[in-house]
């Protein structure tokens, strides 16, 4: 299985700060199609994940656009332009483009 | 607004059966293959099985490969997982969440499944 290495474990922001999340996995994720299939999920306290991002860089509905996402082959990061509240959580990235899909452990995002 | 809603969690002892429901609203539930994803409590995601829209494509992980059953009832808008053969190591919390170019673009809030004797 394809293994999702993200870092920090966790992060201490405050308010208005940016932050970038790594995710790193063990294969190339581009597929045979040429598509990257890694995406960002936020895991807010007490509910189900939500999706952020799809294929590396595109923003889900609803999505502000202080959320950023990039990378390529093995290495992609998830930036937070100016945290807000509401953006604490667990972040996820995930990876459907090897069988079976497989998630990062996840990044804490806490208020400092 | 896409709805998923999971039920039929529950306390049960190792080796029973359970099965899952996720009702779907909000959308044209036969367009779009779905998914079981699992979070043991304070652990992190797996990806459980998946169904196609036709129910035509079906997959699972290695660790419920011949326990659990994958199925939907298209008319009734709703999927299912059948459970059997449960472990301690099945306790988790257990989302549908719906597939669209090949990601999880909606899930459900969950529901719990506890396996203890």
């Amino acid at each position: 299985d394809v293994v999702m290495t993200q870092t920090p474990p966790s992060l201490s922001v405050a308010i208005g700060q940016s932050v970038s999340i790594s995710c790193k996995s063990s294969q190339s994720l581009v597929y045979s199609d040429g598509k990257t299939y890694l995406h960002w999920l936020l895991q807010s306290p007490g509910r189900s994940p939500k999706r952020l991002i799809y294929q590396v860089s595109n923003l889900g509905s609803g999505v502000p656009d202080r959320f950023s996402g990039t990378g390529s082959q093995k290495d992609f990061t998830l930036k937070i332009s100016r945290v807000e509240a509401e953006d604490l959580g667990v972040y996820y990235c995930a990876q459907t483009t090897h069988f079976p899909p497989t998630f990062g452990a996840g990044t804490k995002l806490e208020l400092k | 607004e896409v709805q998923l809603v999971e039920s039929g969690g529950g306390l049960v002892q190792p080796g029973r059966s359970l099965k899952l429901s996720c009702v779907a609203s909000g959308f044209t539930f036969s367009n779009y293959g779905m998914n079981w994803i699992r979070q043991a409590p304070g652990k992190g995601l797996e990806w459980v099985a998946y169904i196609s829209s036709g129910s035509s494509y079906i997959y699972y992980a290695e660790t419920v490969k011949g326990r659990f059953t994958i199925s939907r009832d298209n008319a009734k808008n709703t999927l299912y997982l059948q459970m059997t053969s449960l472990r301690s190591e099945d306790t988790a919390l257990y989302y549908c969440a719906r597939q669209t170019l090949r990601h999880f673009d909606y899930w459900g809030q969950g529901v719990m499944v506890t396996v203890s004797s």
